[in-house]
């Protein structure tokens, strides 16, 4: 069965950084492109960045480029995501997801929250 | 960016009822539109992928049309497990944007 568990959610202040990761199981995690997607509380999905099988190509939504890093451990089954220069706006359930084209397993979530 | 927009942004219907959401592209995207269940509190869930394909443990009750700019999801027959909101995603290019969503009330 297919588990997806994000960790390293929390509290930071603006400027602050973070790093979430998802631990996958259950399917063969390199051969698949991995995504997150964030939802600020009350709002829509916003995907946030995608990965490649083997990390070659990474894509980012513009208003993350440059602040934040998608990065994977293939032999650790796992998915990262560092993010600097956190600002509120930043704040969201963080999901991960398995796939680049579409997301047929996801995480429960992990909350970021950006306040001082 | 590909902007996607759906309608209505919230509907009210009965259980047995036949409801149809659409989303929209603002360029074509082919086929590569997908549309995810989220119930609050709970991470979405994939219901169609590829415009029209089902996936699996998915209710035949749910359908996916469409291609190029215009697609819609339809739900045959509302049941009460049903009351969620929907969002279509467009996987042409990154960013790989979502639409606003469609929150469906019984």
């Amino acid at each position: 069965e297919v588990h997806l568990v994000e960790s390293g959610g929390g509290l930071v202040q603006p400027g602050g950084s973070l790093r979430l990761s998802c631990a996958a199981s259950g399917f063969t995690f390199s051969s698949y492109w991995m995504t997150w997607v964030r939802q600020a509380p009350g709002k829509g999905l916003e995907w946030v960045a995608n990965i490649k099988q083997d990390g070659s190509e990474k894509y980012y939504v513009d208003s993350v480029k440059g602040r934040f890093t998608i990065s994977r451990d293939n032999a650790k089954n796992s998915m990262y995501l560092q993010m600097n220069s956190l600002r509120g706006e930043d704040t969201a359930v963080y999901y991960c997801a398995k796939g680049g084209w579409y997301f047929d397993y996801w995480g429960q979530g992990t909350l970021v929250t950006v306040s001082s | 960016d590909i902007q996607m927009t759906q309608s209505p942004s919230s509907l009210s219907a009965s259980v047995g009822d036949r409801v149809t959401i659409t989303c929209r592209a603002s360029q074509s995207i082919s086929s590569y539109l997908n549309w995810y269940l989220q119930k609050p509190g709970r991470a979405p869930k994939l219901l169609i992928y590829a415009a029209s394909n089902l996936q699996s443990g998915v209710p035949s009750r749910f359908s996916g049309s469409g291609s190029g700019t215009d697609f819609t999801l339809t739900i045959s027959s509302l049941q009460p497990e049903d009351f969620a909101t929907y969002f279509c995603q467009q996987t042409y290019s990154a960013p790989r944007t979502f639409g606003q969503g469609t929150k469906v009330e019984i």
